[in-house]
């Protein structure tokens, strides 16, 4: 099975900073790589599909990067609406999804 | 409106079992694959099953093969979880999600515990 391995685990930033999150697959995944956003107490919100694709409504701030084996997440300028739980999600594999561990933005 | 919205939810002891559904509205139900995503207290996203838009394709978090089934109905728009022999690890909320990843349910809590 496909792995996918976040870091860091917890970001502490301000408001204005620039943010990177990186996400790491065991195994080749081409670039089906999604990232999502989750606040407490709700479902996880649909950022960027195919590792660089924004999601329509997405502010232009999130931008994603990366193929095959490695992905990052931009914040180009954190906003107070962005402290949240960040986490990757590999859908290579066939009617399965793997999700990293989050990474917490504080 | 685009929706999807969880029920079944509930406090059961372990070795017990219940039946999760999620209701679907404003988009082709049947032209949808689906998911069951759930998360545990205070911890990640953990990816649970998937079913094809036929249900011909199904698959299975190693972690609950054997004891969960998924099913769909797609006359009615719903998609189903029935979990059996329940533990303890499987409490969580429990979320279903569109194919395409951009639509989830609010989610529903499942406590197992005696």
């Amino acid at each position: 099975d496909i792995q996918m391995t976040q870091s860091p685990s917890t970001l502490s930033a301000s408001v204005g900073d620039r943010v990177t999150i990186t996400c790491r697959a065991s195994q080749s995944i081409s670039s089906w790589l999604a990232w999502y956003q989750q606040k407490p107490g709700k479902a996880p919100k649909l950022l960027i599909y195919k590792a660089s694709s924004l999601q329509s409504g997405v502010p232009s701030r999130f931008s994603g990067s990366g193929s095959g084996t490695e992905f990052t997440l931009t914040i180009s300028s954190l906003q107070p609406d962005d402290f949240a739980t960040y986490y990757c999600q590999q859908y290579n594999g066939y009617f399965m999804w793997t999700f990293g561990q989050g990474t917490k933005v504080e | 409106e685009v929706q999807l919205v969880e029920s079944g939810g509930g406090l059961v002891k372990p070795g017990g079992s219940l039946r999760l559904s999620c209701a679907a509205s404003g988009f082709i139900f049947s032209g949808y694959s689906m998911n069951w995503v759930r998360q545990a207290p205070g911890k990640g996203l953990e990816w649970v099953a998937s079913i094809s838009t036929t249900s011909t394709y199904i698959n299975y978090a190693d972690s609950v093969k054997g004891r969960f089934t998924i099913s769909r109905d797609n006359a009615k728009n719903s998609l189903h979880l029935q979990m059996n022999s329940l533990r303890a690890e499987d409490t969580a909320i429990y979320f279903c999600a569109r194919e395409d990843k951009d639509v989830w349910g609010q989610g529903t809590t499942v406590t197992v515990a005696s």
